[in-house]
């Protein structure tokens, strides 16, 4: 069946730093989708990708999915407290799969 | 407001007694699932539905039982629970546009904490 690799586990990085988590698919992805789950909580959707060589941006947080709709990342720039948390990918499918999540560490 | 909500948010229970953990949609998703959280290991989906009297196994279904008798909810059943069962429980759901299948955005619910002595 389908599987979604998402790296890395952990990530720890110092306030102002930038940080990427990658995830690819063992298959083609009719789309892809990001959560994040802060410490504590639940996941929370932030945004879906569509179409192939797709570049999303949300201030500071930076979405791309692949030419071939199998990978897909997350780039922060210059990371902050706020940003602790795990992230997640979602491979849109019929039955959505999830990465394993990328957890933030940002040490102030 | 849109929302999911679970019941109970924390439980802890003994092996072998029967437990429901409530789920409820206000959106009029189709879609439905639960998904339990462990350690290292992300988000593995229990049980799914994609509609009323539709549901299906997941990765992780041993263990657990689900019903989706009305729209908005999807109990999740543990008959005999054991201590493997100790985990974080998240009800999640979206739109499932003509049969195609979850359309993206999940949205969840605040979570449920079991653990099983």
């Amino acid at each position: 069946g389908q599987q979604v690799m998402q790296i890395p586990q952990y990530q720890h990085v110092q306030e102002g730093e930038d940080f990427t988590t990658y995830c690819n698919s063992s298959t083609t992805l009719s789309n892809i989708q990001w959560y994040k789950q802060r410490p504590g909580g639940h996941p929370v959707f932030l945004i879906q990708l569509v179409k192939s060589g797709e570049v999303k941006k949300q201030k500071r947080l930076t979405f791309q999915f692949g030419e071939a709709k199998k990978n897909s990342s997350l780039h922060i720039t210059a990371t902050q407290t706020t940003d602790v948390g795990t992230y997640f990918c979602e491979g849109g499918s019929y039955i959505p799969t999830f990465g394993r999540g990328t957890s933030l560490i940002v040490h102030p | 407001e849109a929302q999911v909500t679970q019941n109970p948010r924390y439980l802890i229970t003994v092996t072998g007694k029967k437990l429901t953990v409530t789920c409820s949609q206000n959106m009029n998703h189709e879609y439905m699932s639960w998904y339990r959280q462990d350690p290292g290991l992300g988000l593995r989906q229990i049980y799914y539905s994609m509609n009323v009297e539709v549901t299906d196994k997941g990765d992780v279904p041993e263990g657990y039982k689900v019903s989706r008798k009305e729209k908005r909810n999807f109990p999740l059943i543990l008959e005999s629970p054991s201590p493997n069962q100790t985990s974080l429980y998240f009800c999640a759901s979206s739109l499932n546009v003509e049969g195609q299948g979850s359309t993206g955005e999940l949205f969840f619910g605040e979570g449920s904490r079991l653990t099983v002595l």
